[in-house]
């Protein structure tokens, strides 16, 4: 079936720094590609989203590109603040409808 | 758009009982879904809220533990049966309108089962 895979947490860094996650998925059909955020005491919300190859999802500094060719979503930020401090989840939509299926989440630290 | 209000928000239960979690959605929404969210761990759908209908559980979990009810467009209840320490978890409600679009999710109802 579908899976998506993140890379562990945590992500400690100082502040300004440069952020990569890690994911890369599995899927049978064409899915949509998404990152959401949690943030301490807080529901998920979406991040960026893509949906379709070579499609780059942006948002608050975040960007994330859908790869077809390595089947991967690695989210980047080229300067993170201790505000970005969360859980980031990397997730697909299968082609066919609703269900949408969520990597582990890495947790990210940002100190000032 | 759409705000997704879930309660309790938090809740510690005596093993054997079971724990009704309500999802109020401000606009009419087509799929409704529960997740468990279990500690250092990734989401994990349990079933999907079918408007009118049963819900469709995911492997693994079963109506007589986690029966669900959707009355209409904007509301769903998942209970939690019979809990045991394994159920202590977060249970997430989360409310999409078309496919392979983003789902809007409710804060969580943090569980704790002794």
């Amino acid at each position: 079936g579908d899976s998506v895979t993140q890379m562990e947490g945590p992500v400690t860094l100082s502040e300004e720094a440069f952020l990569t996650i890690n994911c890369t998925y599995t899927a049978t059909g064409y899915p949509s590609l998404f990152w959401y955020v949690q943030y301490p005491g807080e529901g998920l919300q979406l991040l960026l989203k893509a949906t379709k190859a070579d499609d780059k999802g942006s948002n608050k500094g975040f960007e994330a590109t859908y790869r077809k060719e390595t089947t991967s979503f690695h989210l980047e930020k080229g300067s993170v603040q201790v505000s970005d401090s969360a859980v980031y989840f990397c997730a697909l939509s299968d082609g066919g409808g609703f269900k949408t299926i969520f990597g582990a989440g890495t947790r990210l630290f940002v100190k000032a | 758009s759409a705000v997704i209000s879930q309660k309790p928000s938090r809740d510690i239960c005596q093993r054997g009982t079971s724990l009704t979690i309500q999802c109020q959605v401000d606009s009419q929404v087509t799929m409704m879904f529960w997740y468990r969210q279990q500690p250092g761990q990734s989401l994990t759908l349990i079933a999907t809220a079918n408007q009118g209908s049963e819900a469709t559980y995911e492997s693994g979990f079963v109506i007589d533990k986690f029966p669900i009810s959707r009355p209409n467009l904007t509301f769903s209840t998942l209970t939690v049966s019979n809990m045991s320490p394994e159920d202590s978890s977060i249970y997430l409600c989360s409310a999409g309108g078309r496919p392979n679009e983003k789902l809007f999710f409710g804060s969580g109802t943090q569980l704790s089962v002794l």
